[in-house]
């Protein structure tokens, strides 16, 4: 049973650019949720889709936009790329009527702005 | 605001000792409590959760927590720690669906031997 799958596991880009992140979700979850997690901080929530839409969404500028197609898998776009986007990018999937199951944790994707 | 604290940034034990990480939460209503553990270049595994019931829950690896609604706690505790458990610790809550998450700033673990 796979787990959470995210690519890729290391980027490097420059200021301005353009970065797509990419998450699979555990088999059978149909929710994913994203965090930014700095150096030495807690992870931070950024968003979450279900249905292809997004419904909860963090204190992130809209430089960071998300995609999630049919078979649950999701994209997070980050525009205009800043150093302080340099972070670990983790995805994490549930399925959204099990209210009373917690999120299973990709092991995340590590940006670094030069 | 709904928010999390951590107290400890770094704490180190002795291997076979106790552990207790501590971990606060600040909200008007009972929320749904996790700690995870993140190991180096690693992402989070879930040690365990409370959502109602028992406020004492038991976890994996030998982890368990008591949830303390007067103390608005939710304090992660071992009684014997191994050395393969130095990692950092996040304590977490969910307050609207189980489906945001906000963590604490993490407790780093050291286990001396």
């Amino acid at each position: 049973d796979a787990g959470v799958t995210q690519s890729p596991t290391h980027l490097i880009k420059t200021r301005g650019q353009q970065v797509t992140l990419r998450c699979s979700p555990k088999s059978g979850h149909d929710t994913v949720s994203w965090y930014q997690q700095a150096l030495g901080q807690g992870p931070q929530f950024i968003f979450q889709y279900y249905e292809e839409e997004e419904r909860q969404r963090g204190n992130f500028p809209d430089r960071f936009s998300g995609h999630q197609y049919p078979n649950y898998s999701s994209e997070l776009n980050v525009n205009a790329l800043l150093l302080g986007d340099s972070a670990l990018y983790l995805c994490a999937s549930s399925l959204y009527r099990a209210r009373d199951q917690p999120q299973h944790f990709g092991d995340g994707t590590r940006l670094s702005i030069l | 605001a709904q928010s999390v604290t951590q107290p400890d940034i770094h704490i180190t034990v002795s291997e076979g000792a106790s552990l207790e990480l501590r971990c606060n939460y600040s909200y008007g209503a009972t929320p749904y409590l996790f700690w995870y553990v993140q190991s180096p270049g690693q992402g989070l595994q879930l040690l365990l959760k409370y959502f109602s019931g028992d406020t004492l829950v038991q976890g994996i690896k030998g982890f368990e927590a008591e949830f303390k609604r007067s103390q608005s706690s939710f304090n992660l505790r071992k009684p014997s720690v191994h050395w393969s458990d130095a990692a950092e610790y996040f304590c977490a809550v969910a307050f609207t669906g189980f489906q945001k998450l906000v963590f604490g700033t993490g407790t780093r673990l050291l286990v001396s031997p």
